[in-house]
């Protein structure tokens, strides 16, 4: 199995834009889909990206997702940052039907 | 709205074992998948496994091969898992997730989450 590697920590302002990485360590980063999740503390996940770069009917335009293949990794971008986003992300996708995630990112908005 | 009402906290031995519950809204399962992810106090996201429930066909993680046992009711349109063997480092928020099935890659969306449910082994 592959892992997939993401910073432990980002911070930025509000109003900036913050992009978070998520490196697969073996196999194609476009092998499989890649999806977000946002996780804000005491609640449950949600999803943010899925299928590399489509975004759920009510996720703002503020968010998307793409791939590098070049880098082999995916990326999380987030515009116009609200302190409301401070939240953590999870990048997650498969390999040979079993799940994988990166191990988060906690967003600090200040 | 696609909703996933889980059962309630739970607080077991160890050596024993959990069954958690996770209603689905809609009617039917249609086609989607319905996965098991869990969360230790702190920690990240993990992947137990999942189930196709229009074919009964279950997938699991490496991990929790032998400990788990994923299980779907079409007509109540419920899924369940059941972890067995517990030990202090199962305690965690244990999390369904329904979404699509994509039969290329044997991959599982988890596009709805539901309210998760804590599961608490301890003597």
């Amino acid at each position: 199995n592959f892992i997939l590697t993401q910073p432990h920590s980002v911070s930025e302002s509000p109003g900036k834009t913050v992009t978070i990485s998520c490196t697969r360590s073996s196999g194609s980063i476009a092998s499989n889909y890649v999806h977000w999740y946002q996780q804000r503390p005491g609640s449950s996940p949600t999803t943010i990206i899925f299928e590399d770069n489509q975004r759920p009917s009510g996720v703002p335009d503020r968010f998307s997702g793409s791939i590098d293949s070049s880098s082999n990794s995916a990326s999380l971008t987030i515009s116009g940052l609200k302190t409301e986003d401070e939240a953590g992300y999870y990048c997650q996708s498969f390999d040979a039907s079993n799940g994988i995630f990166g191990g988060g990112t906690k967003l600090t908005v200040l | 709205q696609v909703q996933l009402v889980q059962s309630g906290a739970e607080v077991k031995k160890p050596g024993s074992s959990v069954k958690v519950s996770c209603k689905a809204s809609g009617g039917t399962f249609r086609n989607d998948a319905i996965s098991w992810v869990r969360q230790a106090s702190g920690q990240g996201l993990e992947w137990m496994g999942g189930i196709i429930p229009v074919f009964s066909t279950t997938n699991y993680a490496q991990k929790f091969q032998g400990r788990v046992t994923i299980t779907a009711d079409k007509s109540t349109i419920t899924a369940y898992m059941e972890l067995t063997s517990l030990r202090s480092e199962d305690t965690a928020v244990y999390y369904c997730a329904r979404g699509m099935y994509y039969y290329g890659s044997g991959s599982y969306g988890l596009r709805h989450w539901g309210q998760g449910t804590l599961v608490t082994v301890s003597s």
